[in-house]
This record gives structure tokens, sequence and C-alpha cells, in this order.
């Protein structure tokens, strides 16, 4: 079975800072997707970034970019230039694609806390 | 379209009551999923639909646990004879499935329920 691991509880970053949130998880599969969500006060999961196993290029969006290791199965996320809107639980997810049988829902890890002091 | 609602946003009943939430997911988005998360822990898939047909079902989901999506739109999630481990968030999320694998996922904001 498929595992996600994260293995800090909580990280804090000074703004204008730069944070890297850890992610390891496990698989037998070689075709998959890999997820950073974000979950604020408010609760609501938002995706920050995805990355296709297929892919050796590391995703990108603004602020935000990912560590892609397949062969070591890790998946860091870098915060770079941090704001105190980037306060909030940070979910490292894993999901196989839709063939094969397999419907694809997404395994999260325990998440990461991450504070940005002023 | 404001995203992903749910319905009520807390909970509070006693052991044995039996309790129903509401999602309405994104229109025209033909899958919808019903996630729990316990205090600590990130979410737990427990069952998912396209459009009416329940295609997948978590061993988390207990026979007390029951979900439908009658016409394909908006799924309620009832709970019969609650337990105190029953006490979690509960989120909801759509999505829409074309043709290809690159499927993204929009959550709500989450029932959350405690069991007295």
């Amino acid at each position: 079975a498929q595992t996600v691991t994260q293995s800090q509880p909580e990280m804090s970053v000074q703004e204008a800072e730069t944070v890297t949130l850890s992610c390891t998880y496990d698989t037998s599969e070689s075709d998959y997707y890999l997820f950073w969500y974000k979950q604020p006060p408010s609760r609501q999961m938002i995706l920050v970034i995805r990355q296709e196993a297929y892919k050796q290029q590391n995703a990108t969006e603004n602020r935000f970019s990912v560590n892609f290791q397949k062969a070591a199965k890790s998946f860091s996320l870098k915060i770079s230039d941090s704001q105190l809107g980037d306060a909030a639980m940070y979910f490292c997810a894993y999901r196989t694609p839709y063939y094969g049988g397999s419907q694809g829902n997404l395994i999260f890890g325990k998440g990461t806390k991450l504070s940005v002091k002023p | 379209d404001t995203g992903v609602s749910q319905d009520p946003r807390h909970k509070i009943t006693k052991r044995g009551q039996n309790v129903t939430f509401r999602c309405d997911p994104i229109s025209e988005h033909n899958r919808l999923y019903w996630y729990r998360q316990t205090l600590g822990q990130g979410p737990e898939f427990l069952t998912y639909f396209q459009n009416e047909a329940q295609l997948e079902k978590s061993r988390l989901l207990s026979d007390r646990f029951s979900a439908e999506r009658p016409k394909g739109s908006f799924s309620t999630l009832e709970i019969q004879r609650t337990e105190q481990g029953d006490s979690a968030m509960y989120l909801c999320a759509s999505s829409h499935r074309g043709g290809s694998t690159n499927e993204k996922l929009f959550f709500g904001s989450g029932t959350q329920l405690s069991v007295l």
C-alpha cells in the first residue's frame, strides 16, 4: 500500500525568507501524481502545486517549487519570499492514475504546520 | 458558482443519534469525493461518486455510514448511531473527469462533527 510521510510536524520561517517542507512516500508504481495542499484556518484544502511522476522537470508555481527525487521517493516543497498568508497546514498527497482499476483517491500525509514570523 | 459548499459547518450530536451532511459540488463536476480528517491527521478517503454511481468505498466506511448522490449533483453522507470515534471533520471535494488523468480536486470547507 502507498504511504506518505511528513516528518516535520511544525516549521517556522521569517517573513521574506525561504523554507522547505519535506515529504517522502512509498509506492511500487512507476506512474503517479504528487501534490502539495495548503489548509488555512478556514479549513478549505487548496491545491498549491502538482507533479506528474513521469516528468523529470520540477514543478513551479510562482513562489512555490518542488524538488522531486523519484529514485529517493522524495517530494519537498520550497516556499520562497514567505508571506504572512502562507501560514497554514501543508499536506503532501499521492495519487495513482485512473487506469488499471484504481480510482485514484488521494493519500495524504499528516501535515506540517507552517508559521510565518513578521 | 462559488465552489464546493458543505452544510452544516458544525454539528454537535449525542452518541447514538443519526446525522446527515450535505455537499454541493461545483456545477458540472461529475466526480464527488468524501474524506474524513481527524485531529492531527491528513484527510482519509471515504468514498467517491462518478455522476450518481458510487464507484469506490474505503474500509473506513462502516455499515453505519451511507452516502448518496441521487441525481448526480449534490451528495449526502449519513452516519447512523454515532459514536465518539466519529468525531472528525468531513470534507467533500469535486472534480471533472475528462479525457485525461489530469484531474484537479476542489475541496469544500468541511463539516466539523462532535459526538458527545
